[in-house]
């Protein structure tokens, strides 16, 4: 099992410009989400989804758009890049069911300038 | 959602046990109480998870206070390797899943 694979694992990318962060797991998991940290702080929900074709918000949406058409795949869209948005993300999955952890991909680090 | 309180940050002596505390006094009678590490900018780390009963794994025991409303986080023997951000959430069975970590505890293993 890969578990969850996120790519790329560094980006910059210009204001304005538009990009998708990849995320996909092979445990077939309902849940997925992507989270956002900046320097110093706490993981913070950005969107997530509890199955294909399913999903929500989370606490910082503004300026992110997903979408889930498979289990697999989770994929995170910039639509125009602003340097607020220069963070490390993570995208998780579970199974949906309390009694299950999340796993976590390792991470991409996103630049804007 | 049931949200938790930690504190900010804490020092504990390499070989010694670290005792994390979460209070999550909000907490439903369907909620999970889990605990996660993050390592520099590292994805979190599952380490342990329980209901109601005091749970033991490899990495960590749990303790969970009988009206649930506070746990520990027990790594017996620390080493400077724990040295990490410890995140304890509350999980719902099958519920809302938006769920959020705050800013964990900060845990230095002093040599």
């Amino acid at each position: 099992n890969a578990g969850v694979t996120q790519t790329p694992k560094f980006q910059v990318l210009k204001t304005g410009q538009s990009m998708t962060l990849q995320c996909a797991q092979d445990m077939n998991h309902e849940y997925m989400s992507w989270y956002r940290q900046d320097p110093g702080m706490g993981l913070r929900l950005i969107h997530y989804s509890v199955g294909a074709g399913i999903t929500d918000q989370g606490e910082v949406p503004n300026g992110y758009n997903v979408s889930r058409s498979t289990t697999e795949d989770f994929p995170l869209r910039l639509l125009s890049a602003a340097p607020s948005q220069t963070s490390v993300y993570f995208c998780a999955s579970s199974f949906r069911t309390g009694n299950y952890g999340y796993t976590f991909g390792s991470g991409t680090r996103l630049t804007v300038v | 959602d049931a949200k938790t309180t930690q504190p900010p940050s804490m020092d504990c002596a390499e070989g010694r046990a670290a005792n994390l505390p979460c209070n999550h006094s909000t907490i439903s009678g369907n909620e999970y109480v889990y605990w996660y590490r993050q390592i520099h900018s590292q994805g979190p780390q599952y380490i342990i998870h329980g209901l109601k009963n005091n749970e033991t794994n490899e990495m960590a025991s749990l303790i969970i206070t009988e009206d649930r409303k506070s746990s520990t986080l027990i790594l017996p023997h620390a080493t400077l390797r724990d040295t990490a951000v410890y995140y304890c959430i509350v999980r719902p069975n099958f519920g809302n899943e938006k769920l959020t970590f705050g800013t964990g505890t900060r845990l230095t293993i002093i040599p």
